[in-house]
């Protein structure tokens, strides 16, 4: 089946700091991988995604590849803002795979200190 | 604006009464799920839908019923509510199922006493 597996939290950090998080995952087929942020209180947003191997998603400054040999898709920013603090979530789904929905990780609970 | 919506946005109720929870969406989507999000376990699904009259179950569907007379409509219904079925429940809506981005309503929180 797929799987996906991210750091948990909480991950705490300084304002402007550099931030990674890592998701890993196995899948049958070929998916698409996505990053979801859910701020406190709201629902799910997209934040990027990926729909085939070395793809780069970006937004809001955020940026994740898609890396088939290592089956990854980390998170990235070079400077984070406490705006930033949220929960996020990766997620995969695979095109033409059944009718799964998205498989997500637990999500990883950023924490961005003045 | 393209959204979902869910009502109730909070509900307290008692182990055994029956309840639904409503979910609209308005971008014609062909793809409607339900899922559940717990602490340290992140979001499992419950129910999809692949168009009116299609749905099955996802990850965890015991204790739930769904139905998709509607395009746009996608209840999730719960005949005897137990305590392990508090939750935070979304619901969410894409183009169609696999590989597509999902939209996501702002979340219903359930207690069952």
């Amino acid at each position: 089946g797929n799987s996906v597996t991210q750091m948990e939290g909480p991950v705490t950090l300084s304002e402007e700091a550099f931030l990674t998080i890592n998701c890993t995952y196995t899948a049958t087929g070929y998916p698409s991988l996505f990053w979801y942020v859910q701020y406190p209180g709201e629902g799910l947003q997209l934040l990027l995604k990926a729909t085939k191997a070395d793809d780069k998603g970006s937004n809001k400054g955020f940026e994740a590849t898609y890396r088939k040999e290592t089956t990854s898709f980390h998170l990235e920013k070079g400077s984070v803002q406490v705006s930033d603090s949220a929960v996020y979530f990766c997620a995969l789904s695979v095109p033409g795979g059944g009718a799964d929905g998205l498989t997500f990780g637990k999500g990883t609970h950023l924490i961005i200190q003045p | 604006e393209a959204q979902v919506t869910q009502n109730p946005r909070y509900l307290i109720t008692v182990t055994g009464k029956k309840l639904t929870v409503t979910c609209s969406q308005n971008m014609n989507h062909e793809y409607m799920s339900w899922y559940r999000q717990d602490p340290g376990l992140g979001l499992r699904q419950i129910y999809y839908s692949m168009n009116v009259e299609v749905t099955d179950k996802g990850d965890v569907p015991e204790g739930y019923k769904v139905s998709r007379k509607e395009k746009r409509n996608f209840p999730l219904i719960l005949e005897s509510p137990s305590p392990n079925q508090t939750s935070l429940y979304f619901c969410a809506s894409s183009f169609r199922e696999g590989g597509y981005e999902q939209y996501f309503g702002p979340g219903t929180r359930l207690t069952v006493t």
